[in-house]
């Protein structure tokens, strides 16, 4: 119940693209979804987070659509760029208890030119 | 404003060896959480800790693994008699008071020879 299941493991997108990243989870007492997007060698960073009394968030190029009924969220990454190659995790935590954040597997991305 | 810093960055350690990591939150930020990932995998969580306070060890494994973040100084993570299967690498995020976004470091990787 506490899993963040990701898919796909990899994804292979031409420049200019759309690339679309999945997450569903089942614990349904998880109240904030954020978005981490890591390069080799580096951390985590927090690239865009939603919460679940919105239905879709953009920032950018990037655009979290969340579907509470169906317990899943994705990301859209508009317009990719090689620059945008990197790992992707989504996560999820309960605001109010420790807030840990349960991690899906992540990712692979890769924008060829 | 300097982000999470984490120290070492490479650590190698012999089996049966302690080690020790380090981890200095962002200016400001309180509360600190320890997560690991392995090859390929995402970030799993171990440790949040508070000033002087263990708030959530439910991730740490019951034997070898401690963690302490003191009044002054860093949080650190302490690994006792490390085996090959410690390898990985080792994030720690750091938030604000309340319900905030986490913000990671650079990680440390622990090479276990």
């Amino acid at each position: 119940q506490q899993q963040v299941k990701q898919s796909p493991q990899s994804l292979i997108v031409q420049k200019g693209g759309i690339s679309i990243i999945n997450c569903a989870y089942e614990n349904t007492a998880f109240d904030y979804f954020p978005w981490y997007q890591q390069f080799p060698g580096k951390g985590p960073a927090l690239l865009i987070a939603i919460r679940p009394d919105v239905s879709e968030k953009k920032e950018g190029r990037f655009t979290i659509s969340f579907n509470k009924s169906a317990k899943q969220f994705s990301l859209h990454i508009m317009d990719s760029q090689p620059g945008d190659s990197a790992t992707y995790f989504c996560a999820a935590s309960i605001r109010g208890g420790s807030e840990k954040l349960v991690f899906g597997k992540g990712t692979k991305l890769t924008v060829n030119p | 404003n300097a982000g999470v810093m984490q120290n070492p960055r490479h650590l190698v350690r012999r089996r049966g060896q302690e080690a020790r990591l380090r981890c200095s939150p962002m200016k400001g930020h309180s509360h600190v959480y320890w997560y690991r990932q392995l090859p390929e995998e995402g970030l799993k969580f171990m440790v949040y800790l508070q000033k002087e306070n263990i708030i959530d060890e439910s991730g740490m494994p019951k034997e070898r693994f401690s963690a302490e973040f003191p009044k002054e100084g860093p949080s650190i993570l302490r690994i006792q008699q490390v085996v090959r299967g410690d390898s990985a690498a080792y994030f720690c995020a750091s938030s604000p008071a309340g319900p905030y976004e986490q913000y990671f470091g650079p990680g440390t990787r622990l090479t276990v020879t």
